[in-house]
């Protein structure tokens, strides 16, 4: 079974960049799957990020996509997250994600990361 | 771009009984790409249904979904009191993500 572990500063100042590193076990991250980022504000809903190909194929939310870089390391074998221009709003769980077919089927088991001075 | 609607926004019932759970789309979606999911507090979401009918791998049969055009609807029957939790649904189309606002189905 896929395994995904997200990491990274727990706290980021605002205006500053938001980085996260998804670490994917029991799996290349070259097999043929996509890997998504996904974040949830504290008492709200999901939002989805953008997801990245082994190939480097990025897909963004047009809401995001301004601020937002995904980027691959094959030989870590993990996957990360850029968020420029942070604010309060961006203060969220970070989940990574994987699927093979279109739907998210693994989920790593989320991060907070709160935007503050 | 699709925005999702879920109601109710809180659903209370006991458990045995039958939970039944809306996700209505802005507009015609395909069913094929449409999924439930639950998530419980301090955790990941865990997909259910993808299809809008189709069981994920491990969920129980009291978990059923149903749906086509904008109007879909998730069905737990002879709730159990592990069933109470978030549940979103999800679609996917032109290369991007589209969550509902979830529904809360508490004691």
């Amino acid at each position: 079974q896929v395994q995904l572990q997200e990491s990274g500063p727990g706290l980021v100042k605002p205006s500053g960049t938001l980085s996260l590193t998804c670490a994917v076990s029991n799996d290349s991250i070259s097999s043929r799957k996509w890997w998504s980022w996904v974040r949830q504000p504290p008492g709200k809903g999901l939002e989805w990020i953008g997801e990245i190909y082994h190939s480097g194929s990025t897909n963004y939310n047009p809401s995001l996509k301004s601020r937002v870089s995904i980027s691959i390391d094959e030989s870590m074998n993990h996957f990360s997250l850029e968020l420029t221009s942070v604010t309060a709003a961006d203060t969220a769980v970070y989940f990574c994600a994987g699927r093979s077919a279109w739907m998210l089927e693994y989920w790593g088991q989320g991060t907070l990361v709160t935007v503050s001075s | 771009e699709i925005v999702l609607t879920q109601s109710p926004g809180t659903l209370s019932l006991s458990p045995g009984e039958r939970a039944t759970l809306s996700c209505r789309a802005s507009q015609t979606i395909s069913f094929i790409y449409l999924a439930w999911y639950q998530q419980k507090p301090g955790q990941a979401p865990r997909l259910l249904i993808y299809g809008a009918a189709t069981r994920a791998t491990g969920i129980p049969d009291r978990f059923s979904g149903r749906g086509s055009g904008t109007d879909f609807t998730l069905t737990i029957n002879t709730l159990e009191p592990e069933d109470f939790a978030v549940y979103h649904c999800l679609h996917y189309g032109g290369s991007m993500y589209t969550f509902g606002q979830g529904t809360k189905l508490e004691i």
